[in-house]
């Protein structure tokens, strides 16, 4: 199966700086590499997703960047907020979703 | 417009017994998936069930099945419970005919979730 590895497994950064999340995985048939925030007593929620066939999707604060040569893809939030504490899990997709082992991200307000 | 819904969202059960959980998909979707979540984890893929059977199956042991009912609701069954089946368990739901063409992956909407404690 996929081996998905995250880092950092934690992440805190003050109000209004910027965050990266960077995600590594194995199987070079995955396509389809979503990132998820689960905030406390919820279930992970859809926050952006890029395909193969782009290296780069932005939305507002929130930009996916795709490296499929080496494998990585990276979540990149700026001018973080409090809101924006939570855990996130990237979920590269081949045959199914395998989630990485996640990164809590705490703003620091 | 109700997201997908779960229940129960806590329980407790002892070794060697057995759990069923329910999960009712997003409004107009027709696929669940399901998913176990250990502590401090990345939810872990169990199955996922279209037009009432089973499609694909993770890594998991046939203590674990499932059912898909003709309003696209599911369960979820484990039996023999085990010290370890101690997790979250999280429902996915996701429109088939929504798949990618390109990537061949749906965009799955979780559930809360329904806590299972095992002692």
């Amino acid at each position: 199966g996929e081996n998905v590895e995250q880092h950092p497994s934690t992440l805190s950064v003050q109000e209004g700086d910027s965050a990266v999340i960077k995600c590594t995985y194995s199987d070079s048939a995955s396509n389809y590499f979503p990132w998820y925030k689960q905030e406390l007593g919820k279930g992970p929620q859809l926050i952006i997703d890029i395909r193969s066939n782009v290296g780069e999707k932005k939305d507002q604060r929130i930009a996916v960047t795709l490296n499929k040569t080496a494998k990585h893809f990276s979540l990149h939030i700026t001018e973080t907020q409090p809101e924006d504490s939570a855990v996130y899990f990237c979920a590269p997709h081949g045959n199914q979703f395998y989630f990485g082992t996640g990164t809590s991200l705490t703003v620091i307000p | 417009d109700a997201g997908v819904t779960q229940s129960p969202t806590h329980l407790i059960k002892t070794r060697g017994q057995q759990v069923t959980l329910r999960c009712s998909p997003k409004s107009g979707h027709d696929t669940v998936s399901w998913y176990q979540q250990a502590l401090g984890q990345g939810p872990q893929f169990i199955f996922q069930y279209y037009e009432e059977e089973e499609r694909q199956r993770g890594n998991f042991p046939d203590r674990f099945s499932g059912h898909q009912f003709p309003n696209y609701s599911s369960e979820l069954n484990v039996n023999a419970l085990l010290l370890g089946d101690s997790a979250l368990y999280l429902c996915a739901s996701s429109l088939a005919t929504f798949v990618s063409t390109l990537t061949g992956a749906n965009v799955l909407t979780f559930g809360a979730g329904s806590r299972l404690t095992v002692l």
